[in-house]
């Protein structure tokens, strides 16, 4: 079945170095989510993206989708201590199950 | 402004016992989803329903859970008998337009503990 894998796992900064994390799917997406957890709390919707090589900026953060709509990445430039949670994707498959597969999340954690 | 609402928050209960745990999605969304997280597994899809009929639970063990809707304003997701391996959080979320792309607002959680 389709899946969905998020590197790293894990990952410590230091406030203001910048981070990245990156989502790879098995299968062609027809569209990926991205959502943020807080320690304790529940996911937040961030973002969709649908086309291909689709570029969306939130502030500080720039989201990605591959060429191919297999990949993606969230990058956050210049990290504050409010950005410290667990980063997750999620993507539908353009073929087969039509249900929404989330990765297994990137757990940031920051040192003020 | 609208959230989705979960009871009970919290839940601990001792193997063998029924677990009922209820969702309220947002006023005016017709898809609701049910998620278990673990620390092992992550967020797993166990099931969802659209203008609440079941679209897919493929991945909720059949023969200890299920889940209804008996109305647009109640999700119920039940575990008879609960066991030790069903202790996670479980999230309800609900969307707008009726699809799995839809965004999909989450509710807070019940934290299931089974002793």
């Amino acid at each position: 079945g389709q899946q969905v894998m998020q590197i790293p796992q894990y990952q410590h900064v230091q406030e203001g170095e910048d981070f990245t994390t990156y989502c790879n799917s098995s299968t062609t997406l027809s569209n990926i989510q991205w959502y943020k957890q807080r320690p304790g709390g529940h996911p937040v919707f961030l973002i969709q993206l649908v086309k291909s090589g689709e570029v969306k900026k939130q502030k500080r953060l720039t989201f990605q989708f591959g060429e191919a709509k297999k990949n993606s990445s969230l990058h956050i430039t210049a990290t504050q201590t409010t950005d410290v949670g667990t980063y997750f994707c999620a993507g539908q498959a353009i073929q087969g199950a039509q249900k929404l597969v989330f990765g297994q999340g990137t757990r940031l954690t920051i040192n003020p | 402004d609208a959230r989705v609402t979960q009871t009970p928050r919290d839940k601990v209960t001792e193997m063998g016992q029924e677990v009922t745990m209820r969702c309220q999605p947002i006023l005016g969304h017709n898809t609701v989803f049910w998620y278990r997280q673990t620390m092992m597994q992550g967020l797993e899809l166990l099931a969802y329903f659209r203008n609440r009929a079941p679209l897919d639970d493929s991945g909720m063990p059949k023969d200890r859970f299920s889940a209804e809707m008996p109305d647009a304003t109640l999700a119920t997701l039940k575990i008879q008998p609960s066991e030790p391996r069903d202790s996670a959080v479980y999230f309800c979320a609900s969307g707008l337009t009726g699809g799995v792309t839809d965004t999909q607002y989450f509710g807070p959680g019940t934290r299931l503990t089974v002793l």
